[in-house]
This record gives C-alpha cells, sequence and structure tokens, in this order.
C-alpha cells in the first residue's frame, strides 16, 4: 500500500527566501507525482505535475524534482512571498487506474 | 468551462439527519473522485466513477456513504445518519481518462453537531 510522507509538517520563513519542501513515498513504482497548494478552506490548486519518466518540472519560482528510486520529491519555493502561505501537499499516483494517494502537506507561513 | 463545481458549500446539521453533496465536474471529463479530507490531514480517496460506473470504493465508504453518477454527469454523495466524526470537507475532482491532471472542486464542508 503506497503512503506518502511530508516533512516538515509546518514552516515558518521570512519573505524572500528559499526554501525546500520534501515528500517520501513507500512504493517507487510510480505513475506521476503531482504537488498541489490548498488554501485555508479551500479545494486544492494543481502546481506542478511530474511523470515517472521525468527528473524535474518549473513553473515560475516553483521548481519540483523527483527521484524515484528513492522514492522522493522536493518542491523548491525561490523568493518566498506571504502570497505563497497556504498548505503544499503532495501526492503519488501508481497507475492511470487507481486514485491519488496525498500526504498529510506541509503547512507554509511567509511573513512579511 | 468553469471547473468542477461543488454544492452546498457549507452544510451544518445535527447527528442523525441525512445529508446529500453534488458535483459538477468538468463536462468533457469522464472520470470522477469523491475524497474526504478531516483538519489537518490529506485528502483522503472514497469512491471513483468512469462515466457512470462506480469502479472503486475505499474501506472508508461505511454502508451509511452512498454515492451515484446517473448519467455519467453529475455526481452526488450521500451520508445517512450523520455522526459527528463524519464532520470533513468533501472534495471533488475529475479528469478524461488517459490524462494526468485532476482538477479539484471548492470542496463542500461537512459539520455535524
Amino acid at each position: 500500500k503506497q503512503e506518502v510522507t511530508q516533512i516538515p509538517a509546518a514552516l515558518s520563513v521570512p519573505e524572500g527566501e528559499n526554501l525546500v519542501l520534501n515528500c517520501s513515498f513507500t512504493d517507487s513504482a510510480i505513475y506521476n507525482l503531482q504537488w498541489f497548494r490548498q488554501d485555508p478552506g479551500k479545494g486544492l490548486t494543481s502546481l506542478l505535475l511530474i511523470q515517472s519518466s521525468q527528473r524535474e518540472q518549473t513553473s515560475g519560482r516553483l521548481n519540483a524534482s523527483l527521484d524515484k528510486s528513492s522514492g522522493r520529491s522536493t518542491l523548491y519555493i525561490a523568493a518566498s512571498q506571504p502570497g505563497d502561505s497556504a498548505t503544499y501537499l503532495c501526492a503519488v499516483l501508481n497507475s492511470g487506474n487507481t486514485p491519488l494517494v496525498f500526504g498529510k502537506g506541509t503547512r507554509l507561513s511567509v511573513i512579511a | 468551462d468553469t471547473g468542477v463545481s461543488q454544492n452546498p458549500r457549507h452544510k451544518i446539521t445535527k447527528r442523525g439527519q441525512n445529508v446529500t453533496f453534488r458535483c459538477d465536474p468538468i463536462s468533457e471529463h469522464n472520470r470522477l473522485y469523491w475524497y474526504r479530507q478531516t483538519l489537518g490531514q490529506g485528502p483522503e480517496f472514497l469512491t471513483y466513477f468512469q462515466n457512470e460506473a462506480q469502479l472503486e470504493k475505499s474501506r472508508l465508504l461505511s454502508d451509511r456513504f452512498s454515492a451515484e453518477r446517473p448519467k455519467g454527469s453529475f455526481s452526488t454523495l450521500e451520508i445517512q445518519r450523520t455522526e459527528q466524526g463524519d464532520s470533513a470537507m468533501y472534495l471533488c475532482a475529475s479528469r478524461k481518462a488517459g490524462a494526468n491532471v485532476l482538477t479539484f472542486g471548492a470542496g463542500s464542508r461537512l459539520t455535524v453537531l
């Protein structure tokens, strides 16, 4: 059974700092990995999707990497801003016919 | 295309009452998923449909829960005889078969008093 772990559970940084969020998964036979953002009381917004054959994906100040063999992914946020404050969720898809399995998320606070 | 729509956004009910949530997916998406999320946790899978067929149900989906997608378009999630432990955010998501990205709705928050 796939299990996804995210560390740290919460993180507080001053504005402008670069930061890394970590995600690990137990079953490395994944189809893809997705990072989501969730604002309080809201639904999920997809940020980046990495296919199993890819090593990284970039969108603006966000960069996600994938090391499938070690069961790890990182989300790098450059030059953090107060608007980045949210919960970031990592989710893994094992095949096209299985549901996404989520971690518990990292709650990020960026202090102005 | 207005994305995935969920209604109601918030429902407060007394223990023992029945509640129903509705999800309208993106029109060309034939796969629809229901997830439940409690405070401080990630979303947990409940069930999913391909068109009108319910293909998988989680062990979390007790006998009090039922989901339907009668015409392969919108879906409903009904909870009978609600309990306080049912208080959570119920999230709906959809995608095309073969597509990678899952699009989530804003969720329906249930509070059972």
